[in-house]
């Protein structure tokens, strides 16, 4: 992916977990990033968008950062139903195309 | 409340053809950029394409480039998406989704999504 994500990333409940995104100045570096949330067999969710901005009904425990070509998306107080798949995205201006990250799959231990 | 209802998803011989539609209802669809993103078996979020309130701007991604058609018809409130030439790496659930607010410009902020529909491309 032209979006770099960690596979895997785990947490007990009531922990901070952060997601982390790297790409590019065609992509993050010179546009905005989101992050989606997605359960299996149900449809993803916008978490974050526009770096940092949270759509409304999402709660204030999922924050998102970006500095340069990189982005964050950050988890507190973690809970069991935040075990889900979570993707950054964003606009790539050479491909002319929006790309996603690869995915970062989170475990509440 | 803003829906998005995909259908046409089934099986497929590679080299064939499908179309996919998208109903949309709870809203204006032409005052929002489009989008179909995918997911196949095991694998992470794939865009495909989206399409301006006109119809008039498209892009492609790089391996459905000149095989998929995107089009929507604002007065059927209804979007598409032409799959041509498929092949067995286009098997993926395919959701269409409706950017979260009015621009321009390409907008990938998708805050409405389908529930996805299945093409399965084998012989």
């Amino acid at each position: 992916s032209v979006l770099t994500q960690p596979p895997s990333a785990s947490g007990t409940p009531g922990q901070r977990v952060t997601i982390s995104c790297s790409g590019g100045r065609s992509n993050i570096g010179s546009g905005t990033v989101n992050w989606y949330q997605h359960l299996p067999g149900t449809a993803p969710k916008l978490l974050i968008f526009s770096n940092d901005q949270r759509p409304s009904g999402v709660p204030e425990r999922f924050s998102g950062s970006k500095s340069g070509t990189s982005a964050s998306l950050a988890i507190s107080g973690l809970q069991s139903e935040d075990e889900a798949d979570y993707y950054c995205s964003t606009w790539d201006d050479s491909l002319k195309g929006a790309v996603f990250g690869g995915g970062t799959q989170l475990t509440v231990l | 409340e803003v829906q998005l209802v995909e259908s046409g998803g089934t099986l497929v011989q590679p080299g064939g053809s499908l179309r996919l539609s998208c109903a949309a209802s709870g809203f204006t669809l032409n005052n929002f950029w489009m989008t179909w993103v995918r997911q196949a078996p095991g694998k992470g979020l794939e865009w495909v394409a989206n399409i301006n309130q006109d119809g008039s701007e498209q892009y492609y991604v790089d391996s459905v480039r000149g095989r998929f058609t995107i089009s929507r018809d604002n007065a059927e409130k209804s979007l598409y998406l032409q799959m041509n030439s498929l092949r067995a790496e286009d098997t993926a659930v395919y959701y269409c989704a409706r950017a979260r607010i009015f621009t321009s410009w390409p907008n990938e902020e998708l805050a409405y999504w389908g529930q996805g529909t299945l093409v399965t491309v084998s012989s």
